[in-house]
C-alpha cells in the first residue's frame, strides 16, 4: 500500500527554527509538494521537489531525498502565525496525490 | 491569490436530503478536485475531473456525483446525505501540467443530523 508518515504534533519557540520530517512509500515518484493549512482553512501550497536536495524560498526551505524517501520542510525565525497544520503529498507514478494527516505545528512565545 | 469559491461554507441538513456543493473557479484551469478531510486527518480524493465532460472517482465516492459542463464549475451532489457525509469538503484545481500545485477553495463545512 501507499503510505505517508509525519509526526503529529510539534512544539517550538517564537524566533526558533523546527524541522518537520516526512517520509514515504508510494508506488513510484513523480514529486512532492509541502501544503499550509491554518485551522478551519483551505490548503495553501509551499513546495515542490522533484529532484534530490534542498530548495530555499524565504524562510521556509525543503528538503527531498528520493533514495531514503524522506523530505522535510524547515521553517526559521518562526512567527506566531506559522501555526498551523503541514501537509506532505506525494504525486504517485499514476500522477495521483498522496496526501498526508499532516503535521500540527504550535508556534509558543 | 487564487480565485477558487465554494457555497454554501457551511450547512447543516437532515438525512436523506439530497444536496448539492457548488465550486467554480475563474483561472481557466483543466483539473478540479473534490477532497473530503475530518479535523486532523489526510485529504481523501472524491472525484477529479481532467477537463469539460471528463469526470473521476477518487478512493472515497462517498455516494456521491460530479459533473463538469463548463470548465469553471465542477458540483458536488450527494443524492441522499448520512450522518456519516458529516464534514469537510474541499473543492481544489490546477493547470494541466502534472506536477502543478492545486489551488483550493475555502471548503464547506456539512453536518447531517
Amino acid at each position: 500500500g501507499q503510505n505517508i508518515d509525519q509526526p503529529t504534533e510539534m512544539t517550538a519557540t517564537e524566533g526558533a527554527i523546527v524541522q518537520i520530517n516526512c517520509t514515504y512509500q508510494t508506488s513510484g515518484f513523480n514529486g512532492l509538494f509541502w501544503y499550509q493549512q491554518h485551522a478551519g482553512e483551505a490548503p495553501t501550497f509551499l513546495s515542490y521537489n522533484v529532484l534530490d536536495g534542498l530548495e530555499e524560498k524565504g524562510r521556509f526551505s525543503s528538503f527531498l531525498s528520493r533514495s531514503k524517501g524522506y523530505s522535510y520542510l524547515l521553517l526559521k525565525e518562526l512567527q506566531m502565525k506559522d501555526s498551523a497544520s503541514y501537509l506532505c503529498a506525494v504525486l504517485d507514478s499514476n500522477y495521483q496525490l498522496i496526501w498526508g494527516a499532516g503535521t500540527k505545528l504550535i508556534i509558543k512565545p | 491569490e487564487a480565485d477558487i469559491y465554494q457555497t454554501p461554507r457551511y450547512l447543516v441538513i437532515g438525512t436523506g436530503k439530497k444536496i448539492t456543493l457548488e465550486c467554480s473557479q475563474t483561472m481557466g484551469h483543466d483539473k478540479m478536485y473534490w477532497y473530503q478531510q475530518d479535523p486532523g486527518m489526510e485529504l481523501h480524493l472524491i472525484h477529479y475531473s481532467y477537463g469539460v465532460n471528463s469526470t473521476e472517482k477518487g478512493d472515497l465516492s462517498s455516494e456521491s456525483t460530479v459533473s463538469r459542463i463548463r470548465t469553471e464549475h465542477f458540483p458536488l451532489t450527494l443524492e441522499s446525505a448520512r450522518p456519516s457525509h458529516t464534514s469537510q469538503y474541499l473543492c481544489a484545481s490546477s493547470e494541466g501540467r502534472e506536477m502543478s500545485e492545486q489551488y483550493f477553495g475555502p471548503g464547506t463545512r456539512l453536518t447531517v443530523t
